[in-house]
């Protein structure tokens, strides 16, 4: 089992929709959590940090995180063709000196 | 933006030529990594450096050697390109392993 794992996608949703992307992982040791947004010929972006359970909100996104089930979502509210995208989920365990571990990434197209 | 250059942006070369690709920042981050991102595999860690001439191999470290003789740099070099190496190198700085990481905007390389 690959230490997190997220569903590819295409994933595909008209405008203003609510989209809920998912990671699943398998160390119950990770404890930081983070969402980075990639554009097609760009590097990906931070877009949420977070090292608790419960929910982080930030604008149209909130970042949630179940550590009793080993999930974390992201959710993006009101959806803009702006936020087509790949969409990575991070984490790594505290303590220890392991770099983050990234899921694969998913690709979100928002249609006007 | 965090402050990641990455130099060249693109590259063709042939196989059994040796590369490097450099990456420079200027936020003075102790971390500084190397990653590889293919279709199919997401990002994947080739090399890290916590602190000058301190280094530490990744997930596929075979074929890829790094230095960092100053905090700003970190080079990534292939010795012998090979045809199994294009790819799209990304360079990330942290100021530490917990805090998150901030991505340059790649370099294309391919190896024919």
């Amino acid at each position: 089992q690959k230490e997190v794992e997220q569903d590819p996608g295409p994933l595909s949703v008209p405008e203003g929709a609510i989209v809920s992307l998912n990671c699943t992982y398998s160390n119950s040791a990770f404890q930081y959590f983070m969402w980075y947004r990639q554009y097609s010929r760009k590097g990906p972006e931070l877009l949420m940090y977070t090292y608790s359970s419960g929910n982080k909100e930030d604008g149209r996104f909130t970042a949630q995180v179940d550590k009793s089930s080993k999930y974390i979502s992201l959710f993006i509210r009101d959806s803009q063709p702006s936020d087509s995208a790949t969409y990575l989920c991070a984490t790594r365990p505290r303590p220890g000196n392991t770099p983050l571990v990234f899921g694969k990434g998913t690709r979100l197209s928002v249609i006007a | 933006d965090a402050g990641i250059t990455q130099s060249p942006r693109h590259k063709v070369t042939e196989t059994g030529t040796p590369v490097t690709l450099r990456c420079h920042q200027t936020e003075n981050h102790r971390y500084m990594y190397w990653y590889r991102q293919d279709p199919g595999h997401g990002l994947r860690l080739i090399h890290y450096s916590y602190g000058v001439k301190d280094t530490d191999k990744g997930e596929v470290s075979d074929g890829y050697s790094v230095s960092r003789s100053k905090t700003e740099d970190f080079l990534l070099t292939l010795e012998s390109a090979t045809s199994s190496q294009t790819s799209v190198y990304f360079c990330a700085i942290s100021a530490d392993l917990n805090q998150p990481q901030h991505f340059g905007d790649g370099t294309r390389l391919s190896i024919l």
